[in-house]
């Protein structure tokens, strides 16, 4: 059975600081790693994806992939209320697998 | 604009009727997906496709079917047999099944009145 653990939360940050996001997965075998993020009523909007072990940024957002520790996290530099949401990480195994894995998700709240 | 276009946003279902949720996706992709999401849950996918006339079951495919008879549309039909329908329902397309990225649909509220 494939799974992707996340604390649910809530995550309190407050604005200004950096927010860290953690998931690890069962499956050694997961190829593709994303983060989306969901506002609540709303749908999931895909905001990182990783691939290869390290890290990987775009503007605010850097990801963080440690296939050896089945480990993938999300940073948020210079969090804003915005950022306020459930965030949800999805692994993809390959293999034939059938679509991605989700994670429930980690409510993170940004304090003004 | 390309995207995909779920209908109807809310959707209320009678004991015993079979409703169908719309899923159509402008973005040339061929790969879709259906996937529940129930209170503080994950998503949960419920049925696939890669290619047209071609499906496979997800994880809670009981109670549920589609169609793939064109690239653009993937209908899920919910139906009488699946006992606890209330959740929202997310469509999803990727250029391919394989390392792809996936990008939702604003998703369909079902509740059963």
């Amino acid at each position: 059975q494939k799974e992707v653990e996340q604390n649910s939360g809530p995550l309190s940050v407050p604005e200004g600081a950096i927010a860290s996001l953690n998931c690890t997965y069962s499956d050694r075998g997961s190829q593709s790693f994303f983060w989306y993020r969901q506002y609540s009523g709303k749908s999931p909007e895909l905001i990182m994806s990783i691939y290869s072990n390290g890290d990987k940024e775009d503007g605010r957002f850097t990801a963080q992939l440690n296939k050896a520790s089945q480990y993938v996290s999300l940073l948020i530099r210079d969090s804003q209320p915005s950022d306020s949401a459930t965030y949800l990480c999805a692994v993809y195994t390959g293999g034939g697998a059938d679509g991605l894995t989700f994670g429930k998700g980690t409510h993170l709240i940004i304090q003004p | 604009d390309g995207g995909i276009t779920q209908s109807p946003k809310y959707l209320f279902r009678k004991e015993g009727q079979n409703v169908t949720l719309s899923c159509e996706q402008n973005l040339n992709h061929d790969a879709m997906y259906w996937y529940r999401q129930d209170p503080g849950q994950g998503l949960r996918l419920i049925y696939y496709s890669q290619i047209v006339n071609d499906f496979q079951k997800g994880d809670i495919a009981e109670g549920y079917s589609v169609s793939r008879e064109k690239k653009e549309s993937f209908p899920l039909t919910v139906t009488s047999a699946q006992k606890n329908p209330t959740a929202f329902y997310l469509c999803a397309s990727s250029i391919g099944l394989a390392n792809t990225e996936a990008f939702f649909g604003q998703g369909t509220r079902l509740t059963v009145v």
